[in-house]
């Protein structure tokens, strides 16, 4: 059974550009998750998806959004890129929202 | 409002050496809880989880026991090897009602040398 899967793997932008990350949860998961880890520090949670809604939202600019498609599969768009953007964006996805999360390898987001 | 903390990093032993983590929380409800690793380059794995109080997690030699008097849930490991260095998180869901969400600790650091 394929895991999560997440595309690009690596990109690199210009500040001032946006950028639009790609997540395919595992076949039956409803949720996806977002998640930003920069360089030295911890999990910074983005963004939650159940059943094509947003859940919640955690304290990230408004320039940060997404959204889930009717086949839970979930896209993560980020406008104006930041040079303090450049992170590993981590997509994961559950059952409900309760179970263990199962994550993608990332993408490497380098804003230059 | 529901919280995990985990000790700070990095952690540094040597090979064979005795590995704890420390991981606390809070949360309303009855949580379940988990350890993630994230190696070198990768995404995060479930490593273990426990989901009611005194459940014991265990894979790969790592252990943690869910003690709900203590609100604690600390990783273990009687022998460390190199390929052990990894960040670790802790982590914890829980729900009630409508409001559904996991939690996570900060990460901590380990570096196993030879």
């Amino acid at each position: 059974e394929a895991g999560v899967t997440q595309s690009p793997t690596h990109l690199i932008k210009t500040r001032g550009q946006q950028v639009t990350l790609r997540c395919s949860p595992i076949s039956g998961h409803t949720s996806v998750y977002w998640y930003q880890q920069a360089l030295g520090l911890g999990l910074q949670f983005l963004l939650w998806y159940d059943e094509g809604e947003e859940r919640n939202r955690g304290n990230f600019p408004p320039r940060f959004s997404g959204r889930q498609f009717p086949n839970y599969s979930s896209e993560l768009n980020v406008n104006a890129l930041e040079l303090e953007d450049s992170a590993l964006y981590l997509c994961a996805s559950n059952w409900d929202g309760t179970t263990e999360a199962f994550f993608g390898q990332g993408t490497r987001l380098t804003v230059v | 409002g529901d919280s995990v903390t985990q000790m700070e990093g990095p952690v540094t032993l040597s090979e064979e050496a005795f590995l704890t983590i420390n991981c606390t929380y809070t949360a309303t409800g009855y949580p379940s809880l988990f350890w993630y690793v994230q190696y070198p380059g990768e995404g995060l794995q479930l490593l273990l989880k426990a989901t009611k109080a005194d459940d014991k997690g265990s894979n790969k030699g790592f252990e943690a026991t869910y003690r709900k008097e203590t609100t604690s849930f600390h990783l273990e490991k009687g022998s460390v090897q190199v390929s052990d260095s990894a960040v670790y998180f802790c982590a914890l869901s829980v729900a009630a009602g409508n409001n559904r969400k996991l939690i996570w600790g900060l990460g901590t650091s380990l570096a196993v040398n030879p």
